[in-house]
This record gives structure tokens, C-alpha cells and sequence, in this order.
């Protein structure tokens, strides 16, 4: 079984400023991806950055970054330069690497607000 | 890119009927389809697995008789609430696997259905 888990159920957040939302995991995968998602108000879900377990290098894109640290089973999301647009419900999520299944499994979410 | 269609966006039902939401991935193959449930400022729980032609796998808790999926052809997927009751009120949304796009961009999620039942 999965776990994700992420303890900021809510974050204000300075316009420009970095902002850095926790998620720590739970999984007896070997092999497994995290997922990053942005949920706006609007209910759809935006993908944002993804990290393999095998990977070596902490993925980016654009002015995502993820803090991959897999013994302490933790895969932060930093967003940097905050944008007004930014501001959502941000979601964690893995799924195990399978050739079936692969179902994704969400954290409880972080609501971002940043304040102009 | 992907694009996986979901209708309707918004529907008001009265308690006892039943209430059909469509899944379509317009542009690719959707061998799996996942549906999930979302209560207000809480998270996506899962709460079916469908593969085209087969049975959906439903998640512990789910009642498989009031949520009825069926995932056809490779590129639609229906969930149906029978008898609905305010309390099945929910935003529902659906996300299709598409094998071809790997692992990272293989998730397409629709845009969701606010169901109320009244």
C-alpha cells in the first residue's frame, strides 16, 4: 500500500517569493514515481513536475523544482517566484512502476495563497 | 497534447435518481481509465480502476452497485450513480492512462463533474 502525506493544509505566500510545500511518502515499491499537481479553482488538475525513484538528479521545470531526498522518503516541491496565478490547491502523488495498475495515490493537498 | 473530455461539468439531480458522467479521450487511446471522488478542500480519492472491455476494479468502501462504470471502447468511460442522495453530492473526475506517453505524461485528467443532488 501507498501513503502520501503532506502536514501544510495551508500557506500564504509573498508575491516573487519562494515557497516550498511538504510531502513525505510511504510505499514498499521499489520502483515508484512522485507527482507533483496544481488544482485552481476551476477543479482541474494541471501537472506540474515529476521525479523517478531511480533518478539521480532532482527534476525542474521552469520555476518547479522538486527536492528529491528518497531515504527520508520525501519529495518537496519548491516553487519559486511566486505568481498571483499561483495561488491553488497543490496536490502530491505516486504511483508504483508496474507494467499494470499504476494507479496514482494523492496526498490531502496544501492550499497556496499568495498575496500580492 | 491529450485531451480527455468530461461531461457534464455541472448537474443537479434529484435524490433518487440516477446520473451519468461521460469520459472521452479525444485524441489518444485510453487503455485505463481512473475515477475519482473529491468532497470539498480534501483530495482525490480513488475510487474505481476500469480497462477497456473488462470490469472496473472498484477501491475498498466503494459500493460497486451504485457506482456503475463502464469502460466500453478505448476512449470512453461512463460513471453512473444510480439512486443518488444528497449525501453522493461530489466533485467527480476522471483520468485516463494513455501507455503511449510514458509514465510522467500518461495522465490526463478531465475537468470534472460537480454533481448535486437534491
Amino acid at each position: 500500500a501507498q501513503k502520501i502525506t503532506q502536514t501544510q493544509p495551508g500557506m500564504f505566500v509573498q508575491e516573487k517569493e519562494a515557497v516550498t510545500l511538504d510531502c513525505t511518502y510511504d510505499t514498499s515499491d521499489q520502483s515508484y514515481g512522485l507527482f507533483w499537481y496544481k488544482q485552481p479553482s476551476s477543479g482541474e488538475m494541471i501537472f506540474l513536475i515529476y521525479q523517478g525513484s531511480y533518478d539521480e538528479q532532482n527534476a525542474t521545470e521552469g520555476r518547479y523544482s522538486l527536492n528529491f531526498q528518497k531515504a527520508r522518503k520525501s519529495a518537496n516541491l519548491v516553487i519559486s517566484a511566486s505568481q498571483l496565478g499561483d495561488s491553488a490547491m497543490y496536490f502530491c502523488a505516486m504511483s508504483p512502476i508496474k507494467a499494470a495498475g499504476n494507479k496514482l495515490t494523492f496526498g490531502g493537498g496544501t492550499r497556496v495563497l499568495v498575496k500580492p | 497534447g491529450a485531451v480527455v473530455s468530461q461531461h457534464p461539468s455541472r448537474v443537479i439531480c434529484k435524490s433518487g435518481t440516477s446520473v451519468k458522467i461521460e469520459c472521452r479521450s479525444l485524441d489518444f487511446q485510453a487503455t485505463t481509465m481512473f475515477w475519482y471522488r473529491q468532497f470539498p478542500k480534501q483530495s482525490l480519492m480513488l475510487m474505481a480502476t476500469s480497462n477497456e472491455g473488462s470490469k472496473a476494479t472498484y477501491e475498498q468502501g466503494v459500493e460497486k452497485d451504485k457506482f456503475l462504470i463502464n469502460h466500453a471502447s478505448l476512449t470512453l468511460s461512463t460513471l453512473t450513480v444510480t439512486s443518488a442522495h444528497p449525501e453522493d453530492s461530489s466533485f467527480y473526475i476522471c483520468s485516463a492512462r494513455d501507455r503511449s506517453r510514458g509514465r510522467v505524461h500518461g495522465y490526463t485528467f478531465g475537468s470534472g463533474t460537480r454533481l448535486t443532488v437534491v
